[in-house]
């Protein structure tokens, strides 16, 4: 069965650095999201893409995080610089859109210390 | 605005049923989906219901929906110890723009 690719499985960083997480979706989904899980809640949504397109990008910390799908395929999520508050799941999920369930990945740990 | 709700924590006896319920307030949900997470892993889609359903079984898994109070519940048969987990409960609105928002999880734990 397909899944979507994700990397790294943990990123351990210090504050003020720059991080980046990738994200490789089901073939042929056109809409791809990236959700933040913070410890004991559930997924908060950051950004959503239909093909290139962000469509919804409301709760992303625009001074310090970016997104981008440049070929509507892969997907990049960056934060500069991090805080200590950005420790988190990140999670990464495809579907075909239209209501279709979402379909994650196993997400990247990332620590900030 | 749209919002989820569900209770934080279960305990139940391996081999009786579990029944996970969840509440949602967006009165034009049309999809509602259930979601497994292991511990350190993704969330793993297990079932979802459209909102012209009342009802949808798969194996040990039935889902109830209440469209009326607006109420969802995920019952397991036979409960077993791989059963344990963080259960999601998520509700979408139809559009090739839809956005899916999630509960907080109830955690269900498994008494021997």
């Amino acid at each position: 069965e397909a899944e979507v690719a994700q990397s790294p499985r943990y990123k351990i960083t210090e504050k003020s650095q720059a991080v980046a997480f990738w994200c490789d979706p089901i073939s042929g989904h056109a809409t791809l999201y990236w959700y933040r899980q913070i410890l004991g809640q559930g997924p908060e949504l950051l950004v959503q893409f239909q093909d290139e397109s962000v469509v919804d990008d409301s709760q992303l910390p625009k001074d310090r995080f970016s997104a981008e799908r440049l070929k509507g395929v892969d997907s990049t999520l960056k934060i500069q610089p991090a805080e200590l508050g950005d420790s988190a799941m990140y999670l990464c999920a495809s579907s075909l859109g239209g209501g279709s369930p979402l379909h994650f990945g196993n997400g990247t740990r990332l620590t900030v210390t | 605005g749209e919002d989820v709700e569900q209770s934080l924590f279960l305990s139940v006896r391996e081999g009786d049923s579990s029944v996970i319920n969840c509440t949602y307030t967006d009165s034009s949900s049309t999809y509602l989906y259930w979601y497994k997470q292991e511990p350190g892993a993704g969330l793993q889609l297990l079932t979802y219901i459209f909102s012209n359903m009342d009802m949808k079984q798969d194996q040990r898994l039935t889902v109830l929906l209440n469209k009326k109070d607006k109420h969802l519940s995920l019952r397991i048969a036979d409960t077993q110890t791989g059963d344990s987990a963080i259960y999601f409960c998520a509700e979408s609105a139809y559009s090739s723009a839809s956005k899916i928002i999630f509960g907080s999880g109830t955690r269900l734990s498994i008494r021997p």
